[in-house]
């Protein structure tokens, strides 16, 4: 399978945690985005690359968020001190420029 | 910023008709409008989209309509089949502006057998 692919499908972690995801794009895809989906919302845009440059990260959520795509391929969302309400599905997606972006299956991330 | 509002949130068909749900947006400049298929614990799929320089896209039972002056676009999907059921999203862009999607809050359609 070529798709998207994320890493973990499923985190638990205690409130005040610092947690890592990564993603894996489609590989001819210079573009990646990641979102954020809550229970019963449609995704919100976090941020993008374009090969390793970060051309968009005004809307990180706030300043516990970052992430790295350091070598142009996969790329990685950290959230420091995790909160409770930093539980969702994080979404990471692909394109090739500005053309059709791929999601893949997402990482769900629970706080306690 | 982008305004994306779905309606309706939950939609109920018998299998065999039609279902219709509807996206407004508010930024003029958009020009770029995909929708995507929700399965339960699975990422959205892209189903169909459509640019704005075209009023109409088909393929098979999914079609979608854009009209750019009232600035709504609509998914239409004929002759349902309860595979169909999912959550729908409409999304809307600016394609050559980091093409950040803005989602709709996503419909959920039910498809009796």
């Amino acid at each position: 399978d070529t798709g998207v692919s994320q890493d973990p499908r499923h985190k638990i972690t205690k409130r005040g945690q610092n947690v890592t995801f990564r993603c894996d794009p489609i590989s001819e895809h210079n573009r990646l985005y990641w979102y954020r989906q809550t229970l019963g919302q449609g995704p919100e845009f976090l941020t993008y690359f374009q090969n390793e440059a970060q051309l968009e990260k005004s809307r990180l959520l706030s300043d516990r968020f970052s992430a790295e795509r350091p070598k142009g391929s996969f790329s990685t969302l950290e959230i420091q001190r995790t909160e409770q309400g930093d539980s969702a599905m994080y979404l990471c997606a692909s394109s090739r420029y500005n053309y059709e972006q791929y999601f893949g299956p997402g990482t769900r991330l629970t706080v306690t | 910023g982008e305004n994306v509002e779905q309606h309706p949130s939950t939609l109920s068909v018998q299998e065999g008709d039609s279902a219709v749900i509807k996206c407004t947006y508010s930024d003029s400049a958009s020009n770029y409008f995909p929708w995507y298929k929700q399965e339960l614990g699975k990422g959205p799929q892209l189903i169909i989209d459509i640019r704005s320089n075209v009023g109409e896209k088909k393929d098979q039972r999914i079609a979608v309509t854009l009209n750019k002056t009232a600035k709504h676009f609509s998914l239409h999907i004929t002759e349902t089949q309860p595979e169909d059921s999912a959550v729908y999203f409409c999304a809307a862009s600016i394609h050559n502006a980091g093409n950040m999607l803005t989602f709709g809050g996503g419909t959920r359609l039910m498809v009796k057998p």
